[in-house]
């Protein structure tokens, strides 16, 4: 069973440079996540998408945009990394919104020098 | 907003040992309450949740009891084992302070437990 995987595992970019961190599932699970990960500091979350053609913004979107073109795929793209965003990236996904599990991704580790 | 307290790490205990972490909540209306565990170099796994006040989650020798007239949701074990090694994350699910839906996580607890 894949659940939700996520690419790369690492990367290591320049500042300025941009990319896209890959997330898909296979569980036809409407809802979607990223969440960042601080060392001391729990889980924040950045976007999110309720549904195929939906998204909106968490607690943390600055810098950061999403599309969910599909049910399966919630590509996070970075524009111009800086060093504040130097942190471990998780996706999640869950059959429906507040009261269910969420399964996550084992997560991308991103440092921006 | 909603917030999440839990108390600080590292906790160390012999193998055998009765754990409790505890997780205090703030939250405006009645979220749902999870323990979410991570294993090194994995993703986060729901070990236990519950929806409303008293329900106790358990799982795999954890419980946890959802209590809202002290808003906690303290986690609980008899007897740990080296493989309950872990960072664990206390939990909310209700809208975020921007509206958005997603589970407000405390700053988690690394357990350490020794042979």
């Amino acid at each position: 069973n894949a659940g939700v995987t996520q690419t790369p595992k690492f990367r290591i970019l320049k500042i300025g440079q941009s990319m896209t961190l890959q997330c898909t599932q296979d569980m036809n699970h409407n809802y979607m996540y990223w969440y960042r990960q601080d060392p001391g500091m729990g889980l924040k979350l950045i976007y999110y998408s309720v549904g195929a053609g939906i998204t909106d913004k968490g607690e943390v979107p600055n810098g950061y945009n999403v599309s969910r073109s599909t049910t399966e795929d919630f590509p996070l793209r970075l524009e111009l990394a800086a060093p504040s965003q130097t942190s471990v990236y998780f996706c999640a996904s869950s059959k429906t919104g507040l009261n269910t599990e969420a399964f996550f991704g084992q997560g991308t580790r991103l440092t921006v020098v | 907003g909603n917030s999440v307290t839990q108390m600080e790490g590292p906790v160390t205990l012999s193998e055998e040992a009765f754990l409790t972490i505890n997780c205090t909540y703030t939250a405006t209306g009645y979220p749902s309450l999870f323990w979410y565990v991570q294993y090194p170099g994995e993703g986060l796994q729901l070990l236990l949740k519950a929806t409303k006040a008293d329900d106790k989650g358990s799982n795999k020798g954890f419980e946890a009891t959802y209590r809202k007239e002290t808003t906690s949701f303290h986690l609980e074990k008899g007897s740990v084992q080296v493989s309950d090694s872990a960072v664990y994350f206390c939990a909310l699910s209700e809208k975020t302070g921007g509206g958005a839906d997603g589970l407000t996580f405390g700053k988690g607890t690394h357990l350490i437990i020794q042979p």
